[in-house]
């Protein structure tokens, strides 16, 4: 069981949006703002697409959003490509004396 | 542009131990952090810990406290992560990823696959 909730699966046709949620608790998402969403197609190594909630690292396209609201943290993909497939996951800065981070268990999208 | 090499496969028994490496190129490797993340076959990713190479702290997931040493040796920029006492569960991808602040994991390793088999 993984320390944040996301949900499995996600799909959306060519040029639409979609949002995926990432559910934590006051401890991990809600105390932090260091939020991060990677993209991992399969066999390769995870991406950065996301960091401080809403920030995106250089060459990732405007087309991927982030944002937060309590325990609550979102991402958004808009104008779906087919080359978004993959698999995005969620990770959160948790705990206090003991700063650790925890992963959610990732969501498939599919481009339909 | 910093680049992350990580050392081969490994086959290994269980009950032994393994230890990846991760070697930084590009960058100032002291300056950042660096964590170990797997991935079980068909599963998600796991955090399982990170070092600080310029003070040499590591700090661990409750999980693997006790299992894992994460080590850098600044001279040669390299970080390592030993995990002992394995099991079949343990059969993962093992990925090391540079934390420039903020969980803000921006480049990654390419991946080790660790096969745990009697």
């Amino acid at each position: 069981q993984s320390a944040l909730t996301q949900p499995p699966s996600a799909s959306g046709s060519p040029g639409q949006s979609v949002t995926i949620s990432c559910t934590g608790t006051s401890s991990d998402v809600g105390g932090y703002n260091y939020v991060s969403w990677y993209q991992q197609h399969p066999g390769k190594a995870p991406k950065l697409m996301i960091y401080e909630v809403s920030k995106r690292p250089s060459g990732v396209p405007d087309r991927f959003s982030g944002s937060k609201s309590g325990n609550t943290a979102s991402l958004t993909v808009s104008g779906l490509q087919a080359e978004d497939e993959a698999d995005y996951y969620c990770s959160s800065y948790a705990g206090s004396n003991n700063l650790r981070v925890v992963f959610g268990g990732g969501t498939k999208l599919t481009v339909l | 542009q910093v680049q992350l090499v990580q050392s081969g496969a490994e086959v290994k028994k269980p009950g032994s131990s393994v230890k990846v490496s991760c070697k930084a190129s590009g960058g100032t490797f002291s300056s950042y952090t660096i964590s170990w993340v797997r991935q079980a076959p068909g599963q998600g990713l796991e955090w399982m810990g990170r070092i600080i190479p310029i003070l040499g702290i590591a700090n661990y997931a409750q999980k693997f406290q006790g299992r894992v040493t994460i080590t850098a040796d600044k001279s040669t920029s390299t970080a390592y992560m030993e995990l002992s006492s394995l099991r079949s569960e343990d059969t993962a991808v093992y990925y090391c990823a540079r934390d420039d602040g903020g969980n803000r994991n921006d480049y990654w390793g390419q991946g080790t696959l660790v096969t745990v088999s009697s």
